[in-house]
């Protein structure tokens, strides 16, 4: 199985700070990785498929970067509805995994 | 607008079997590949096996050797059966369609507990 480590696991910011999440993959899986949001009691929100393509509706202030067997995930300027937790996912190859999650909190 | 609800029942007892079955509507089941995920309360995501329109499955080596997918496509669902259920499996389980290579559409989630 391919396994996904993110860091931080959580992370205090306030709103407008830039952030970033950190994804890396066990072995390489080209570009074939995602980021979902999460937000209690909900399933999780498809925002950036094949690492860097950024889904209709979902705010620029995202953005995801990387190939291989590092990726990150970048938002921009925190606005208060980004207060959640961020999975990355890799498609590259059954099993699918996910990284362990990173739960963004308010400073 | 594509919409997937997951239904079955909430409860389940140990050793029993989990039956879950995930409707489609707004959008054609055919030609697409579907998949169950599962999280436990609290905890991360894990993905549990794939179905495609015509039968073709993938499972998680994890979980395979207790798990059946199938596909009804006149009824536009999809199910999944989970034998020999510990408390290891209550978690919140989801249907979703793949979407090139990533789940863009996701059921809300049906939480099943493992209890007697």
């Amino acid at each position: 199985d391919i396994q996904m480590t993110q860091s931080p696991s959580s992370l205090s910011a306030s709103v407008g700070d830039r952030v970033t999440i950190t994804c890396r993959a066990s072995q390489s899986i080209s570009s074939y990785l995602n980021w979902y949001q999460q937000k209690p009691g909900k399933a999780p929100k498809l925002l950036i498929s094949d690492a860097s393509s950024l889904q209709t509706g979902v705010p620029s202030r995202f953005s995801g970067s990387g190939s291989g067997t590092d990726f990150t995930l970048t938002i921009s300027s925190l606005q208060p509805e980004d207060f959640a937790t961020y999975y990355c996912q890799q498609f590259y190859s059954t099993p699918y995994t996910f990284g362990q999650g990173t739960t963004l909190e308010i400073k | 607008q594509v919409q997937l609800q997951e239904s079955g029942p909430g409860l389940v007892k140990p050793s029993e079997t989990l039956s879950l079955t995930c409707t489609v509507s707004g959008g054609s089941i055919s030609g697409y590949y579907w998949s169950w995920i599962r999280q436990p309360p609290g905890r991360g995501l894990e993905w549990i096996a794939y179905i495609y329109d015509s039968g073709r499955t993938d499972y998680n080596p994890s979980l395979k050797s207790r798990l059946t997918i199938s596909v009804d496509t006149s009824k536009k669902q999809f199910s999944l059966k989970l034998s020999s259920v510990t408390a290891a499996d209550t978690a919140v389980y989801y249907c979703a369609r793949h979407d090139g290579s990533s789940w863009l559409y996701w059921g809300q989630g049906t939480l099943v507990t493992v209890s007697s």
